[in-house]
């Protein structure tokens, strides 16, 4: 159950778009449709933004998007805003029936 | 809404135990799996475990598997988390968190409850 690989910051200015990659395995990432990625704000309980891969829950802006090639996801944010600053992750479904998360990323709106 | 409220952290001495509740409102409680998640002071986020609808199946992390044990009381809306053996480096807080459907994501999480193990 090894971590997913995610880079540990970014950073980008308000209007710009930023990836976040997701790196893991063909365990995990690779083999299933089944990643998630997470908006933390300090102090505050995680938000699920993009769930298998490419969906996002109800009232999710579409600047968040999902997608996923072999065994690395990314979330791109398109049309950063201030809000945005916060730390994500991801997630994935894993051939032990478990859940592994990224390492976290830490967005910095400049 | 959805709500999820954690209790029973605090502070506990290495080998001791504790168990944690979470309270759940908000939804057919009986019909989703549930999760236990936990963030480190300062750290990432951790996935801890997983238990069914029903409670017939459940999944740990490597890292506490044969010391926690997850269960649910589906009359009470109520999830547990029985901590044994605890370590210094199991201290963080603990967030209860819905599963969305189908076992592997979150769309719903509580405001969690520090455990702090220390002598």
């Amino acid at each position: 159950q090894s971590a997913l690989t995610q880079p540990a910051s970014v950073s980008g200015s308000p209007g710009q778009s930023i990836t976040i990659s997701c790196t893991g395995t063909s365990s995990d990432v690779g083999g299933y449709n089944y990643v998630s990625w997470y908006q933390q704000h300090p102090g505050k309980a995680p938000k699920l933004m993009i769930y298998d891969v490419t969906d996002r829950p109800s009232g999710v802006s579409n600047r968040f998007s999902g997608s996923k090639s072999g065994n690395t996801a990314s979330l791109t944010i398109s049309g950063l805003q201030a809000e945005d600053e916060a730390d994500y992750y991801c997630t994935s479904y894993t051939s032990s029936s478990t859940v592994v998360f990224g390492g976290g990323t830490k967005l910095t709106v400049l | 809404q959805v709500q999820l409220v954690e209790s029973g952290g605090g502070v506990v001495q290495p080998g001791r135990s504790l168990r944690l509740s979470c309270a759940a409102s908000g939804f057919t409680f009986s019909s989703y799996g549930m999760h236990w998640v936990r963030q480190a002071p300062g750290k990432g986020l951790e996935w801890v475990a997983i238990i069914s609808y029903d409670g017939s199946n459940k999944y740990y992390a490597d890292s506490v598997k044969g010391r926690f044990t997850i269960s649910r009381d589906n009359s009470k809306n109520t999830l547990f988390l029985q901590m044994n053996s605890l370590r210094p480096e199991d201290t963080a807080v603990y967030y209860c968190a819905k599963d969305r459907s189908t076992e592997t994501d979150f769309d719903s999480w509580g405001q969690g409850t520090l455990v702090t193990v220390s002598s």
